[in-house]
């Protein structure tokens, strides 16, 4: 499994946009790269998963450069809400035979 | 509506007593449920795979005779704590993996063992 790098904490303001930088330089040829949230005392929530260039959602974009050896994580405009801890996961998806390999996450904070 | 269901949400319980997790899926049929435990400030770590209608199969360090998993049927997957020390105490949640890669996690049990 691809080990995966992230800066431990990050703070930020209100309405600011906020790129979490993801490293996994061993990544495999079938590995998908994949975001989740977690708020304290909850399970984590997916965000976005792509495999390359960039992929966009209704909460989040996720920019894969085209040696796949790092994404960043794109947050528009975030609010008090947002401050959570962020996880990078590469792997295989489920449905493939994977398992869910979480790394020590980005905790961000915002604030006000 | 929630897509997996664990509960209790949290629990304390005293040292040398067991207990028993249950994450139920609601809204399709789960063959395989991952079990993860979270300490403070510390990211989720894989403690086993229940798989309907076999055994669990226990990442290496994970005691199985003490974290026993159940998976009884296709909405019901179990975890029990077994004999719990203080040092048990933790956050643990479920995952039901779907087939489109994504996971719906369990909203987690807090476990306090006194």
């Amino acid at each position: 499994l691809a080990k995966t790098t992230q800066p431990i904490s990050m703070d930020s303001y209100e309405g600011q946009e906020v790129n979490i930088t993801c490293s996994h330089n061993n990544i495999a040829t079938n590995d998908y790269i994949t975001w989740y949230q977690q708020f304290p005392s909850q399970g984590p929530r997916f965000i976005i998963q792509g495999y390359k260039t960039k992929v966009t959602n209704e909460v989040a974009s996720l920019f894969i450069p085209a040696d796949r050896k790092s994404s960043t994580l794109s947050l528009p405009r975030v609010s008090l809400s947002d401050t959570a801890v962020y996880y990078c996961l590469v792997g295989i998806p489920y449905n493939q035979g994977g398992k869910l390999i979480f790394g020590q996450g980005t905790e961000l904070s915002v604030k006000p | 509506g929630a897509v997996v269901s664990q509960h209790p949400s949290w629990v304390i319980c005293k040292s040398g007593t067991s207990v028993k997790i249950e994450c139920r899926s609601l809204d399709f049929q789960a063959t395989t449920m991952f079990w993860y435990r979270q300490f403070p400030k510390q990211s989720l770590m894989l403690m086993a795979t229940s798989n309907e209608g076999s055994k669990a199969t226990y990442e290496q360090g994970v005691e199985k005779d003490k974290f026993l998993i159940n998976h009884a049927s296709l909405t019901l997957s179990t975890l029990t704590v077994t004999s719990a020390h203080p040092e048990d105490s933790s956050f643990y949640i479920c995952v039901k993996p779907n087939l489109l890669s994504e996971a719906f996690f369990g909203q987690g049990t807090r476990l306090t063992v006194v």
